[in-house]
Protein backbone atom coordinates (compact mmCIF):
# COMPACT_ATOMS: atom_id res chain seq x y z
CA UNK A 1 0.00 0.00 0.00
CA UNK A 2 1.26 3.94 -0.20
CA UNK A 3 3.44 4.68 2.30
CA UNK A 4 3.60 8.63 3.66
CA UNK A 5 6.48 8.93 5.96
CA UNK A 6 6.20 12.89 8.47
CA UNK A 7 9.54 13.45 10.23
CA UNK A 8 10.25 14.57 12.80
CA UNK A 9 7.58 12.16 14.92
CA UNK A 10 8.34 14.36 17.70
CA UNK A 11 10.28 17.98 17.73
CA UNK A 12 10.30 20.19 21.14
CA UNK A 13 11.57 23.86 20.79
CA UNK A 14 12.26 27.15 22.60
CA UNK A 15 9.78 29.91 21.78
CA UNK A 16 10.66 32.21 18.68
CA UNK A 17 12.43 29.28 16.58
CA UNK A 18 11.15 27.71 13.67
CA UNK A 19 10.35 23.98 12.96
CA UNK A 20 10.06 22.28 10.08
CA UNK A 21 8.08 19.03 9.67
CA UNK A 22 8.37 16.87 6.60
CA UNK A 23 5.71 14.91 4.42
CA UNK A 24 7.17 12.40 2.14
CA UNK A 25 5.18 9.83 0.05
CA UNK A 26 7.68 6.88 -0.31
CA UNK A 27 6.25 5.02 -3.19
CA UNK A 28 4.01 7.18 -5.40
CA UNK A 29 3.71 10.49 -6.09
CA UNK A 30 1.51 13.28 -5.22
CA UNK A 31 0.23 16.24 -6.75
CA UNK A 32 -1.80 17.04 -3.84
CA UNK A 33 -1.04 16.92 0.06
CA UNK A 34 -2.93 18.30 2.44
CA UNK A 35 -1.73 19.27 6.47
CA UNK A 36 -4.06 18.94 9.74
CA UNK A 37 -3.51 20.43 12.98
CA UNK A 38 -5.58 17.91 15.68
CA UNK A 39 -5.84 19.41 19.10
CA UNK A 40 -5.83 17.00 22.24
CA UNK A 41 -9.07 14.76 22.42
CA UNK A 42 -10.37 16.68 19.21
CA UNK A 43 -10.74 16.06 15.22
CA UNK A 44 -8.27 16.73 12.55
CA UNK A 45 -8.82 20.09 11.12
CA UNK A 46 -7.39 21.08 7.67
CA UNK A 47 -4.78 23.87 7.81
CA UNK A 48 -4.11 24.09 3.86
CA UNK A 49 -3.71 22.18 0.61
CA UNK A 50 -0.51 22.08 -0.75
CA UNK A 51 -0.17 21.92 -4.49
CA UNK A 52 2.93 20.41 -6.33
CA UNK A 53 4.70 23.49 -7.84
CA UNK A 54 2.61 26.56 -6.85
CA UNK A 55 1.18 28.27 -3.31
CA UNK A 56 -0.11 26.50 -0.91
CA UNK A 57 -4.02 27.22 -0.21
CA UNK A 58 -4.99 27.86 3.17
CA UNK A 59 -8.08 27.41 5.21
CA UNK A 60 -9.88 30.49 7.08
CA UNK A 61 -8.07 31.54 10.39
CA UNK A 62 -4.98 29.66 9.11
CA UNK A 63 -2.07 32.13 8.82
CA UNK A 64 -0.02 31.76 5.89
CA UNK A 65 3.21 33.59 7.01
CA UNK A 66 2.77 31.75 10.63
CA UNK A 67 2.68 28.24 8.88
CA UNK A 68 5.09 28.43 5.68
CA UNK A 69 4.10 25.50 2.98
CA UNK A 70 6.16 24.16 0.26
CA UNK A 71 6.04 21.54 -2.23
CA UNK A 72 8.47 21.52 -4.41
CA UNK A 73 8.61 18.03 -5.49
CA UNK A 74 5.50 14.97 -6.08
CA UNK A 75 7.31 13.22 -3.00
CA UNK A 76 7.61 16.27 -0.81
CA UNK A 77 5.65 18.72 0.86
CA UNK A 78 7.25 20.59 4.33
CA UNK A 79 5.28 22.75 6.86
CA UNK A 80 7.49 25.32 8.86
CA UNK A 81 6.07 26.82 11.79
CA UNK A 82 7.83 30.34 11.96
CA UNK A 83 8.29 32.00 15.30
CA UNK A 84 6.40 29.16 17.48
CA UNK A 85 4.66 30.11 20.44
CA UNK A 86 3.21 27.67 23.50
CA UNK A 87 0.10 28.31 21.48
CA UNK A 88 1.45 26.27 18.41
CA UNK A 89 1.69 22.94 20.12
CA UNK A 90 -0.06 20.39 18.37
CA UNK A 91 -0.29 17.39 16.74
CA UNK A 92 0.37 17.99 12.73
CA UNK A 93 -0.52 15.36 10.67
CA UNK A 94 0.17 15.36 6.74
CA UNK A 95 -2.08 13.32 4.06
CA UNK A 96 -1.72 12.72 0.55
CA UNK A 97 -3.07 11.93 -2.65
CA UNK A 98 -1.65 9.54 -5.00
CA UNK A 99 -1.71 11.36 -8.55
CA UNK A 100 -3.70 9.66 -10.92
CA UNK A 101 -5.72 7.63 -8.23
CA UNK A 102 -9.10 6.85 -8.69
CA UNK A 103 -10.09 5.89 -5.51
CA UNK A 104 -10.34 9.23 -3.41
CA UNK A 105 -8.58 7.47 -0.81
CA UNK A 106 -5.76 10.00 1.15
CA UNK A 107 -2.61 8.31 2.87
CA UNK A 108 -1.75 9.72 5.84
CA UNK A 109 1.66 10.34 8.25
CA UNK A 110 2.13 9.09 11.42
CA UNK A 111 1.85 12.47 12.91
CA UNK A 112 4.27 15.40 14.43
CA UNK A 113 4.04 16.41 18.01
CA UNK A 114 5.08 19.62 18.34
CA UNK A 115 6.29 21.34 21.88
CA UNK A 116 7.18 25.18 21.96
CA UNK A 117 8.59 25.56 25.33
CA UNK B 1 -20.41 23.78 2.47
CA UNK B 2 -19.66 20.38 3.67
CA UNK B 3 -20.04 19.10 7.15
CA UNK B 4 -19.63 15.90 9.15
CA UNK B 5 -21.51 14.95 12.08
CA UNK B 6 -20.98 12.08 14.70
CA UNK B 7 -23.72 12.61 17.33
CA UNK B 8 -21.73 9.56 19.52
CA UNK B 9 -18.75 11.45 21.61
CA UNK B 10 -18.44 7.90 23.30
CA UNK B 11 -19.63 4.13 22.81
CA UNK B 12 -19.04 1.29 24.54
CA UNK B 13 -19.45 -2.71 23.94
CA UNK B 14 -18.41 -5.48 24.97
CA UNK B 15 -16.16 -8.15 23.24
CA UNK B 16 -17.36 -10.17 20.70
CA UNK B 17 -20.84 -8.31 20.82
CA UNK B 18 -21.82 -5.97 17.45
CA UNK B 19 -21.78 -2.21 17.85
CA UNK B 20 -22.99 0.72 15.67
CA UNK B 21 -21.03 4.03 15.26
CA UNK B 22 -23.29 7.27 13.42
CA UNK B 23 -22.50 9.80 11.16
CA UNK B 24 -24.43 11.79 9.21
CA UNK B 25 -23.40 14.38 6.76
CA UNK B 26 -24.61 17.06 4.34
CA UNK B 27 -23.30 18.21 0.95
CA UNK B 28 -25.04 19.39 -2.83
CA UNK B 29 -22.52 17.20 -4.51
CA UNK B 30 -23.67 14.32 -5.97
CA UNK B 31 -20.62 12.25 -6.43
CA UNK B 32 -18.41 12.09 -3.19
CA UNK B 33 -16.57 9.18 -0.62
CA UNK B 34 -17.20 8.61 2.65
CA UNK B 35 -14.74 7.16 5.13
CA UNK B 36 -14.35 5.31 8.34
CA UNK B 37 -10.50 5.99 10.22
CA UNK B 38 -9.93 4.86 12.90
CA UNK B 39 -7.25 6.27 15.56
CA UNK B 40 -5.58 4.64 18.19
CA UNK B 41 -3.47 5.60 21.02
CA UNK B 42 -0.70 6.02 18.57
CA UNK B 43 -2.26 8.31 16.05
CA UNK B 44 -2.16 7.26 12.93
CA UNK B 45 -5.05 7.18 10.90
CA UNK B 46 -5.91 3.99 9.93
CA UNK B 47 -8.46 4.11 6.68
CA UNK B 48 -10.96 1.26 7.69
CA UNK B 49 -13.66 1.08 5.09
CA UNK B 50 -14.18 3.70 2.20
CA UNK B 51 -17.64 3.78 0.39
CA UNK B 52 -18.31 5.42 -3.28
CA UNK B 53 -21.62 7.57 -3.06
CA UNK B 54 -22.50 6.18 -6.27
CA UNK B 55 -22.60 2.87 -5.07
CA UNK B 56 -25.65 1.37 -3.87
CA UNK B 57 -23.98 -1.31 -2.24
CA UNK B 58 -23.09 -1.19 1.23
CA UNK B 59 -18.80 -1.63 1.62
CA UNK B 60 -17.69 -4.25 4.00
CA UNK B 61 -13.93 -4.80 5.51
CA UNK B 62 -14.29 -8.09 7.33
CA UNK B 63 -15.91 -7.44 10.85
CA UNK B 64 -17.00 -3.78 8.99
CA UNK B 65 -19.54 -2.84 7.42
CA UNK B 66 -21.41 0.34 6.68
CA UNK B 67 -24.78 1.15 6.12
CA UNK B 68 -25.00 3.82 3.66
CA UNK B 69 -28.05 5.99 3.10
CA UNK B 70 -27.73 8.65 0.83
CA UNK B 71 -30.79 9.96 0.50
CA UNK B 72 -31.06 10.32 4.42
CA UNK B 73 -27.11 11.67 3.90
CA UNK B 74 -26.41 8.92 6.64
CA UNK B 75 -23.24 6.68 7.09
CA UNK B 76 -23.13 5.00 10.25
CA UNK B 77 -20.26 1.97 11.08
CA UNK B 78 -21.00 -1.63 12.24
CA UNK B 79 -18.49 -3.43 14.29
CA UNK B 80 -19.08 -6.91 14.59
CA UNK B 81 -17.36 -9.47 16.96
CA UNK B 82 -15.86 -6.54 18.41
CA UNK B 83 -12.41 -7.14 19.75
CA UNK B 84 -10.56 -5.37 22.29
CA UNK B 85 -7.42 -4.02 19.60
CA UNK B 86 -10.62 -1.95 18.25
CA UNK B 87 -10.81 0.01 21.06
CA UNK B 88 -9.42 3.57 19.54
CA UNK B 89 -11.02 7.09 17.78
CA UNK B 90 -13.09 6.30 15.03
CA UNK B 91 -13.80 9.45 12.66
CA UNK B 92 -16.21 9.52 10.00
CA UNK B 93 -15.15 11.56 7.10
CA UNK B 94 -16.49 12.74 3.54
CA UNK B 95 -14.43 14.26 0.17
CA UNK B 96 -15.89 15.12 -2.81
CA UNK B 97 -15.12 13.83 -6.03
CA UNK B 98 -11.98 15.71 -7.84
CA UNK B 99 -8.38 16.11 -7.43
CA UNK B 100 -7.51 18.47 -4.84
CA UNK B 101 -10.81 17.79 -2.55
CA UNK B 102 -10.01 18.28 0.89
CA UNK B 103 -11.64 15.60 3.09
CA UNK B 104 -13.69 16.58 6.25
CA UNK B 105 -14.03 14.81 9.37
CA UNK B 106 -16.38 14.48 12.24
CA UNK B 107 -15.79 15.27 15.62
CA UNK B 108 -14.68 11.18 16.61
CA UNK B 109 -16.81 8.45 18.26
CA UNK B 110 -14.39 7.30 20.98
CA UNK B 111 -14.78 3.49 21.45
CA UNK B 112 -13.89 1.51 24.51
CA UNK B 113 -14.53 -2.15 24.29
CA UNK B 114 -14.62 -3.93 27.68
CA UNK B 115 -14.19 -7.74 28.62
Amino acid sequence: GAVVSQHPSRVICKSGTSVKIECRSLDFQATTMFWYRQFPKQSLMLMATSNEGSKATYEQGVEKDKFLINHASLTLSTLTVTSAHPEDSSFYICSARPAGGNTGELFFGEGSRLTVL
Amino acid sequence: AQTVTQSQPEMSVQEAETVTLSCTYDTSESDYYLFWYKQPPSRQMILVIRQEAYKQQNATENRFSVNFQKAAKSFSLKISDSQLGDAAMYFCAYRAAGTASKLTFGTGTRLQVTL
